[in-house]
């Protein structure tokens, strides 16, 4: 059962524009959410994370959005650049826990 | 890659056969992680190590075992390759951050092919 449903697959969005990636959780015992960025043939990165205890978290051009009522988060990235082209996964788990981030599924990001 | 290295990074194997990977860390960190990576799968735990001989399954641990005797390695072993475990296998660690005690950071990846 996927614990994190991650959507578009793939997306497409001209120089200069607004990309937008969702992620819907189902665990709400979940508490740290962060957001990797992979380019082809390298390891996810971490870009960005946020906690359920705000709304909203911004750093450069991009920013997660939260909304715990809803178990969504979604990360927005403003002035997409050519550079930013890689594929960006979402990811969800209980801080403190060893045992795991549960991801989902990836989003193919070309600019 | 936050100081882990794989070895080695691409691999071709016949079904059937033993293959062990390895993972690498320069910088004593207590938690390990083997994670898998397919097509629309995302990234999958395999398993994970707290610490020197301490192991645990993931989501997807069978036809997998892992052995750390050391802080710094964390192999992990197919015991008889199938083609289903074709895959791209990334290694991963865990360190304090400001959002979690256990940020994960991931090594540069082994592509495995079972032919």
């Amino acid at each position: 059962q996927q614990q994190v449903k991650q959507s578009p697959q793939s997306l497409i969005v001209q120089k200069g524009g607004i990309s937008i990636i969702n992620c819907a959780y189902e665990n709400t015992a979940f508490d740290y959410f962060p957001w990797y960025q992979q380019f082809p043939g390298k390891g996810p990165a971490l870009l960005i994370a946020i906690r359920p205890d705000v709304s909203e978290k911004k750093e450069g051009r991009f920013t997660i959005s939260f909304n715990k009522s809803a178990k969504q988060f979604s990360l927005h990235i403003m002035d997409s650049q050519p550079g930013d082209s890689a594929t960006y996964f979402c990811a969800a788990s209980i801080s403190g826990s060893a045992r795991q981030l549960t991801f989902g599924s990836g989003t193919q990001l070309t600019v | 890659d936050a100081g882990i290295t794989q070895s080695p990074r691409h691999k071709v194997t016949e079904t059937g056969t033993p293959v062990t990977l390895r993972c690498h860390q320069t910088e004593n960190h207590r938690y390990m992680y083997w994670y898998r990576q397919d097509p629309g799968h995302g990234l999958r735990l395999i398993h994970y190590s707290y610490g020197v001989k301490d192991t645990d399954k993931g989501e997807v641990s069978d036809g997998y075992s892992v052995s750390r005797s050391k802080t710094e390695d964390f192999l992990l072993t197919l015991e008889s390759a199938t083609s289903s475990q074709t895959s791209v296998y990334f290694c991963a660690i865990s360190v304090k951050g400001a959002l979690s005690p256990l940020e994960q950071y991931f090594g540069p990846g082994t592509r495995l092919t079972v032919t």
